[in-house]
C-alpha cells in the first residue's frame, strides 16, 4: 500500500477556474503536510505547509487538512497558465525535528488558456 | 534565499565506475538529503544526514553511500554504477530544529545516465 497517494492526472482546468488537488496518506500518526510544485525539467519547490486541521490560505493557494479522514488538499483559485506543473503532496511522521518526508507521485495540472 | 547547488546537471558514466555527486548549501542547514526521482515512482529518499559525519539510510540505500565531512556539503557515492541507477538525483536541505524537516529546499538535480 502506497503511503501517500495522489491522482496522477493529468488534470485540466480552464484559466480563471479553481483547481483542486487531492492527497490521502496511510500513516495515521503523520504530523506535517506539504505541497511542492515542480515545473517540467525543474526541481520541486515548497509552496504550502500545513500542520493542523482546517484551512490555510496563502494568496491564491489554500491547503486543507482533515486528519480524521487522512486527507489533504490544495486549492488554486483563479488558475493561471503559470500554475501548469506537477504538484507533489508530502507527509512527515511523528517526532518533529527528526522526521522523514514521504512524497506522493504527483498530480500533473494543466491550465487551459 | 537558500541556495542548493549540485556539481553537475548531466552526467554519463559507464557500468562499474565509481560516481560522486556533490551537493552544497549556503544557508547553514543542519539537515541534508539525497533523493532519486523516476517516472511513476516519484521522489524516493536514498540517504539523509542530520549533522556533520552523521548519516541515516532512507528507503532505497542499496548501492549508494554518502559522506558529510563539512556542514555545507553532502556527497552521494555510487560505488559501482549500474544501469538501474540511471535517474534524476536531487539534493535537498532543511534548516533548524524549530522548523519541520518537511520544509526542504532542492538543488537543480543531476541527471545521471549509466551505460
Amino acid at each position: 500500500q502506497k503511503e501517500v497517494e495522489q491522482n496522477s492526472g493529468p488534470l485540466s482546468v480552464p484559466e480563471g477556474a479553481i483547481a483542486s488537488l487531492n492527497c490521502t496518506y496511510s500513516d495515521r500518526v503523520s504530523q506535517s503536510f506539504f505541497w511542492y510544485r515542480q515545473y517540467s525539467g525543474k526541481s520541486p519547490e515548497l509552496i504550502m505547509s500545513i500542520y493542523s486541521n482546517g484551512d490555510k490560505e496563502d494568496g491564491r493557494f489554500t491547503a486543507q487538512l482533515n486528519k480524521a479522514s487522512q486527507y489533504v488538499s490544495l486549492l488554486i483559485r483563479d488558475s493561471q497558465p503559470s500554475d501548469s506543473a506537477t504538484y507533489l503532496c508530502a507527509v512527515t511522521g511523528s517526532n518533529f525535528g527528526n522526521e522523514k518526508l514521504t512524497f506522493g507521485t504527483g498530480t500533473r495540472l494543466t491550465i487551459i488558456p | 534565499d537558500v541556495k542548493v547547488t549540485q556539481s553537475s546537471r548531466y552526467l554519463v558514466k559507464r557500468t562499474g565506475e565509481k560516481v560522486f555527486l556533490e551537493c552544497v548549501q549556503d544557508m547553514d542547514h543542519e539537515n541534508m538529503f539525497w533523493y532519486r526521482q523516476d517516472p511513476g515512482l516519484g521522489l524516493r529518499l536514498i540517504y539523509f544526514s542530520y549533522d556533520v559525519k552523521m548519516k541515516e539510510k532512507g528507503d532505497i540505500p542499496e548501492g549508494y553511500s554518502v559522506s558529510r565531512e563539512k556542514k555545507e556539503r553532502f556527497s552521494l557515492i555510487l560505488e559501482s554504477a549500474s544501469t538501474n541507477q540511471t535517474s534524476m538525483y536531487l539534493c535537498a536541505s532543511a534548516g533548524g530544529r524549530q522548523v519541520s524537516l518537511g520544509e526542504q529546499y532542492f538543488g537543480p538535480g543531476t541527471r545521471l545516465t549509466v551505460t
